[in-house]
């Protein structure tokens, strides 16, 4: 089956300071979207993100598609946006999820 | 927008019962529901496909006796895990695609909060 890894593991940043998130899968897919996980467990929809690039606030997302990859950038980064992100990728209607990248921001 | 609600959000049961979790998707049909399941610091695994009107689809390795799927409904889907034993604390979250969830026009997954199993 197709591999979704997400790269770093762990992300520790201070308060203010942007970051970038990165997820490569092995194979073609239809869809990919890009959540963020809060620390009750809610899964938030960030960005539906098959190819392109979009913004949304502080964080945006671009995909390419022919090189496999996808982007979540996230500036001047809040307390806030501690938690896990996970990218997913849809492959034969089900949606696979990478292992995720932890994020602290600290004040 | 489009919600999906999850029912309940904790529960905590004794080994050897069974134990009902209920998703809905408000305001909106769901003919296909997933059910994930994530351990402690760890990624979401998919259990399985609900359909409406027939038969769950499950991923390999997923007991399909040991977690009942049923979906009766547009707007309901529950998971049952029968006889809990401690190795099936978890958190079990379902989702929906709704289209246009995303104010794109295009299916995105819509999850539910949750519900977090603790067996004694």
């Amino acid at each position: 089956g197709i591999q979704v890894e997400q790269s770093p593991p762990d992300l520790i940043l201070q308060e203010g300071a942007n970051s970038t998130l990165r997820c490569n899968f092995s194979d073609s897919v239809n869809n990919l979207q890009w959540f963020h996980q809060n620390p009750w467990g809610q899964l938030i929809n960030l960005f539906y993100i098959p190819s392109g690039t979009k913004q949304n606030g502080r964080l945006s997302a671009t995909t390419v598609a022919t090189e496999r990859y996808s982007l979540l950038y996230i500036s001047s980064s809040q307390t806030t946006d501690s938690g896990v992100y996970f990218c997913a990728v849809s492959q034969g209607g089900k949606l696979i999820f990478g292992q995720g990248t932890e994020l602290s921001v600290k004040p | 927008g489009a919600v999906v609600s999850q029912h309940p959000s904790r529960v905590i049961c004794k080994s050897g019962t069974s134990v009902k979790i209920e998703c809905r998707s408000l305001d909106f049909q769901a003919t296909t529901m997933f059910w994930y399941r994530q351990f402690p610091k760890q990624s979401l695994m998919l259990m399985a496909t609900s359909n409406e009107g027939s038969k769950a689809t499950y991923e390999q390795g997923v007991e399909k006796d040991k977690f009942l799927i049923n979906h009766a409904s547009l707007t309901l889907s529950t998971l049952t895990v029968t006889s809990a034993h401690p190795e099936d604390s978890s958190f079990y979250i379902c989702s929906a695609r709704v289209r246009g969830g995303d104010g794109s026009g295009a299916n995105v997954l819509t999850f539910g909060a949750g519900s977090r199993l603790t067996v004694l």
